[in-house]
C-alpha cells in the first residue's frame, strides 16, 4: 500500500471549519483515498473516500488535487465530538488490509 | 450502514489464562477479517488476516500459537489470546469488508481493551 503523510497534530476552534491535509505523492491510478477517524477508546470510524472527484457526505467533504498527489479532508463546522485521530489511507481493490500511519490528532477548542 | 460488532469491549484476565474475542459482521458477509492491535499513543498494527474456511495469515513477529484465529463462518471471526501475559495488554480491533460488493470501505469493531494482571 502506498504511503501517506499527515501532520501529527492540528487544533481548531469549535464551530470553525477544519482542513486536514494528506500527501500521497506515490499514489497509483487504482488507489482510493480513504479517511477514517478514531475517537478515544473506540475502533476507527469511516469518514469518507474518493478516487478522483471531490466527495461530500453528511460528515465531511474530501477535496482531491487534480494530480491526486494530495487531498484534504474538510470538516465544515468542528464540534467537540470531532476531536479524534484522523487517518488518511490509500487502498485499492487488489489490496487486503488497511495500513494505518500515525494520523493527525485533531484537538477542538471550545 | 454496515456494522461490525466486537465482544467483549473490555476484559481483565489473570496472567496465564486465555481470552477469546469475537468479531461479527452483522449485516454483511466477510470472507476476510483483519485483526489489529493498538498500544497506547500508537497507531493500529495489523496482526493477522482471518480467512473463512482456511488458516489465518499472520504478520511477521506475531506468534500464531499464541494468537489463535478461527473464522468458521462468513460473519464470525474469533481471536484467542492464549497464556496471556501483561505485555499482551492492549486494544484489539477487528475489521471487515463486505465480500458481496466491490466497495473498498472497511468497517471496524468497537475494539476490545485487554488488561492482563
Amino acid at each position: 500500500d502506498a504511503k501517506t503523510t499527515q501532520p501529527n497534530s492540528m487544533e481548531s476552534n469549535e464551530e470553525e471549519p477544519v482542513h486536514l491535509p494528506c500527501n500521497h505523492s506515490t499514489i497509483s491510478g487504482t488507489d482510493y483515498i480513504h479517511w477514517y477517524r478514531q475517537l478515544p477508546s473506540q475502533g476507527p470510524e469511516y469518514v469518507i473516500h474518493g478516487l478522483t472527484s471531490n466527495v461530500n457526505n453528511r460528515m465531511a467533504s474530501l477535496a482531491i488535487a487534480e494530480d491526486r498527489k494530495s487531498s484534504t479532508l474538510i470538516l465544515h463546522r468542528a464540534t467537540l465530538r470531532d476531536a479524534a485521530v484522523y487517518y488518511c489511507i490509500l487502498f485499492n481493490n487488489y489490496g487486503q488490509n488497511f495500513v494505518f500511519g500515525p494520523g493527525t490528532r485533531l484537538s477542538v477548542l471550545p | 450502514g454496515a456494522v461490525v460488532s466486537q465482544h467483549p469491549s473490555r476484559v481483565i484476565c489473570k496472567s496465564g489464562t486465555s481470552v477469546k474475542i469475537e468479531c461479527r459482521s452483522l449485516d454483511f458477509q466477510a470472507t476476510t477479517m483483519f485483526w489489529y492491535r493498538q498500544f497506547p499513543k500508537q497507531s493500529l498494527m495489523l496482526m493477522a488476516t482471518s480467512n473463512e474456511g482456511s488458516k489465518a495469515t499472520y504478520e511477521q513477529g506475531v506468534e500464531k500459537d499464541k494468537f489463535l484465529i478461527n473464522h468458521a463462518s462468513l460473519t464470525l471471526s474469533t481471536l484467542t489470546v492464549t497464556s496471556a501475559h501483561p505485555e499482551d495488554s492492549s486494544f484489539y480491533i477487528c475489521s471487515a469488508r463486505d465480500s458481496g460488493t466491490t466497495n473498498t470501505e472497511a468497517f471496524f469493531g468497537q475494539g476490545t481493551r485487554l488488561t492482563v494482571v
